[in-house]
């Protein structure tokens, strides 16, 4: 199947810096990637749908100057977290989606541990 | 609102023993149905899907599910438990017609294999 990278996979930063991930599709291209945000043990929350040159959509709830998403090109996302805070450490993850016909099935990325010290 | 539910928070299954976890959604019409598995340091991999047609879907490793629509529950099953099952396993919902945009997950059940 389909390979989507993420870097870093583990990331522990300073409280009021900013961190930015980067979702990768390896071997697709995707004009649409989503992320999302998931806490221990706790369910997948999807924070916003990344699109390739235009404004990604936020869900409700999710400060878009706080995450900043840009999606450069047909294979790279990122996900900035600006001026971060303990209460922001989590588990990032993306997903793109394959183009195709019909359902686009998603693949996944493996993570980025967010440590907010 | 659209929401899907997996009761089971933990479960601990016998290495060999069949294995049963639990789905149900809540959704204005039938949805596309998933499971997914997350392991340690690996992104979600899909199991198997259900998108219409035949209720009973086949999946890798071994995995089925039934789609159950009088009970909005979409149950994931196996046989026989092999010890590297042990994960993560969650269950999501698309609209219909969805090309491939956003999945609401459930809470997840985590299984654990004793030998």
């Amino acid at each position: 199947g389909a390979v989507v990278s993420q870097h870093p996979s583990r990331v522990i930063c300073k409280s009021g810096t900013s961190v930015k991930i980067e979702c990768r599709s390896l071997d697709f291209q995707a004009t649409t990637m989503f992320w999302y945000r998931q806490f221990p043990k706790k369910s997948l929350m999807l924070m916003a749908t990344s699109n390739e040159g235009s404004k990604a959509t936020y869900e409700q709830g999710v400060e878009k100057d706080k995450f900043l998403i840009n999606h450069a090109s047909l294979t790279l996302s990122t996900l900035t977290v600006t001026s971060a805070h303990p209460e922001d450490s989590s588990f990032y993850i993306c997903s793109a989606p394959t183009s195709g016909n019909f359902y686009n099935e998603q693949f996944f990325g493996p993570g980025t541990r967010l440590t907010v010290l | 609102a659209q929401s899907v539910t997996q009761p089971d928070i933990h479960i601990t299954v016998s290495e060999g023993a069949s294995l049963e976890l639990r789905c149900n959604y809540s959704y204005g019409a039938t949805p596309y149905l998933f499971w997914y598995v997350q392991s340690p340091g690996q992104g979600l991999q899909l199991l198997l899907k259900y998108f219409s047609g035949d209720t009973l879907v086949q999946g890798i490793k071994g995995f089925e599910a039934e789609f159950k629509r009088s009970q909005s529950s979409f149950n994931l099953r196996k046989p026989s438990v092999h010890w590297s099952d042990a994960a993560e396993y969650f269950c999501a919902v698309a609209p219909p017609s969805n090309q491939g945009g956003k999945l609401i997950f459930g809470q997840g059940t985590e299984l654990s294999v004793k030998p």
